[in-house]
């Protein structure tokens, strides 16, 4: 059983264009939520992360937009550069942050 | 801070074998967690520790064990290798303190079962 999901396997954006990824989950008992960078043949890095108290949390050209009443959630890179070519994971857990859930992934390519 | 480690970062195993994966959190970190990446879908938590007790468990077979020593560093065991156990096996650690949320991961033991 998926808790969260990415329905888009793959998106691909003008350099300098916005890349909008988004992300659902199912389960109401969710309360932090993140997005992990993946190259190839590396583990995934931490990219920004939101809490479930907020809509909205911003680290530079990443945003991430959290809509608790649809269960959704948004990562918004602008402008989207060639180095952001990679897979994104949304992942979420509980406020105890033993257990996460990951997304199936979605790769990202900007083209130059 | 060195980051997390694992060895061996590749391994080629035939069916019916066992297998031993290690990882070394970054000092400090107590927790640590495992997952399983296969194309398709996505990461799968198999299980995580803390102060050598695991304290979480996926949906995995019994198959599929683990550890963690005095040091925190964590191995993973699987028995009877199945050619569907064929996938890229990341460690993760975690501070307990602090951003308790943000996982750290190591670059993976990419295993082959043949």
């Amino acid at each position: 059983d998926q808790q969260v999901k990415q329905n888009s396997p793959s998106l691909s954006v003008q350099e300098g264009r916005i890349s909008i990824l988004n992300c659902d989950y199912t389960n109401s008992m969710f309360d932090y939520f993140l997005w992990y960078k993946k190259y190839p043949a590396e583990g995934p890095t931490f990219l920004i992360s939101i809490s479930s108290i907020k809509d909205k949390n911003e680290d530079g050209r990443f945003t991430v937009f959290l809509n608790k009443s649809a269960k959704h959630l948004s990562l918004h890179i602008v402008p989207s550069q060639p180095g952001d070519s990679a897979v994104y994971f949304c992942a979420a857990t509980s406020n105890t942050g033993n257990q996460f859930y990951f997304g199936t992934g979605t790769s990202l390519t900007v083209i130059p | 801070k060195a980051g997390v480690t694992q060895t061996p970062r590749y391994l080629i195993k035939t069916r019916g074998q066992q297998v031993t994966l290690s990882c070394s959190p970054i000092s400090g970190h107590r927790s640590v967690s495992w997952y399983q990446q296969t194309p398709g879908q996505g990461l799968q938590f198999l299980f995580e520790y803390f102060s050598e007790t695991q304290r979480n468990k996926g949906n995995f077979p019994g198959r599929f064990s683990g550890r963690q020593f005095s040091n925190s560093r964590s191995e993973m065991n699987v028995s009877t290798l199945e050619l569907g156990d064929s996938a890229l096996y990341l460690c993760a650690s975690k501070a307990t303190a602090g951003s308790s949320y943000e996982q750290y991961f190591g670059p993976g033991t990419r295993l082959t079962v043949t």
